[in-house]
């Protein structure tokens, strides 16, 4: 079945390490995107990526970086410059363009700070 | 920059009853897209149902539909025969035109459905 993978589904970072979330799709989709979500609040995007090997900051880019080496798989590390890192993150993809540039999100992965 | 609004933080409903959910948008595109997903508590975001701003019929999907009033800048969700199931927080979304361009989320609605 076609759809968008994340992984680990819960994730725990100790101070001054950095950590990467997995995101694959086999949506054939040039388009994702990374998403967080804090308790009872809406989506702010930190990174997106168009197509291959370039990659935009978001909304709330600092403390994160990420890379797009391949279409199906664009990875998020966290690293110790954010200090905040306790939330929700989804990855999501879609067409650039067109009457199917519907958004598809994968099951998010749960960050919290030991 | 285009903006999404949602200003029922929360709502509730009767089961078997009828929810509208509000959004409005700002932008100054004569042609864009909207959506309406779900997050239940799995936190999964799920679809519910697209517009296409050049198509002046709303857009249905079995128990939704929408109100799009072009306008007024007005995409409101309604909910018929509300199970229990569709409790969840509804997020609004717009995207512009053109190649390559980005999603605008509301901040959502936390909808509630009473027993």
């Amino acid at each position: 079945d076609g759809g968008i993978t994340q992984s680990p589904k819960y994730l725990f970072r100790k101070e001054g390490q950095n950590v990467t979330l997995s995101c694959e799709q086999n949506l054939n989709h040039d388009a994702m995107y990374w998403y967080r979500q804090d308790p009872g609040q809406g989506l702010r995007l930190i990174y997106y990526s168009q197509i291959v090997n370039d990659f935009q900051k978001g909304d709330i880019a600092e403390g994160y970086s990420v890379s797009r080496e391949k279409k199906e798989s664009f990875p998020l590390t966290v690293t110790s410059a954010q200090k905040n890192p306790t939330a929700f993150y989804l990855c999501a993809s879609s067409q650039r363009t067109g009457a199917k540039n519907i958004q598809y999100f994968g099951a998010g992965t749960r960050l919290s700070v030991l | 920059a285009q903006t999404v609004t949602q200003s029922q933080p929360e709502m509730s409903v009767q089961e078997a009853e009828t929810v509208t959910l509000s959004c409005t948008y700002d932008t100054s595109e004569s042609d864009y897209y909207l959506f309406w997903y779900k997050q239940p508590p799995s936190r999964q975001m799920i679809l519910v149902i697209r517009q296409e701003a050049y198509k002046q019929q709303n857009a249905t999907e079995n128990r939704f539909s929408v109100n799009f009033q072009k306008a007024a800048k007005s995409f409101s969700l309604k909910i018929s025969d509300s199970q229990l199931g569709d409790a969840a927080m509804y997020f609004c979304a717009y995207r512009p035109p053109g190649y390559g361009q980005n999603f605008v989320f509301g901040p959502g609605t936390r909808l509630s459905v009473l027993p």
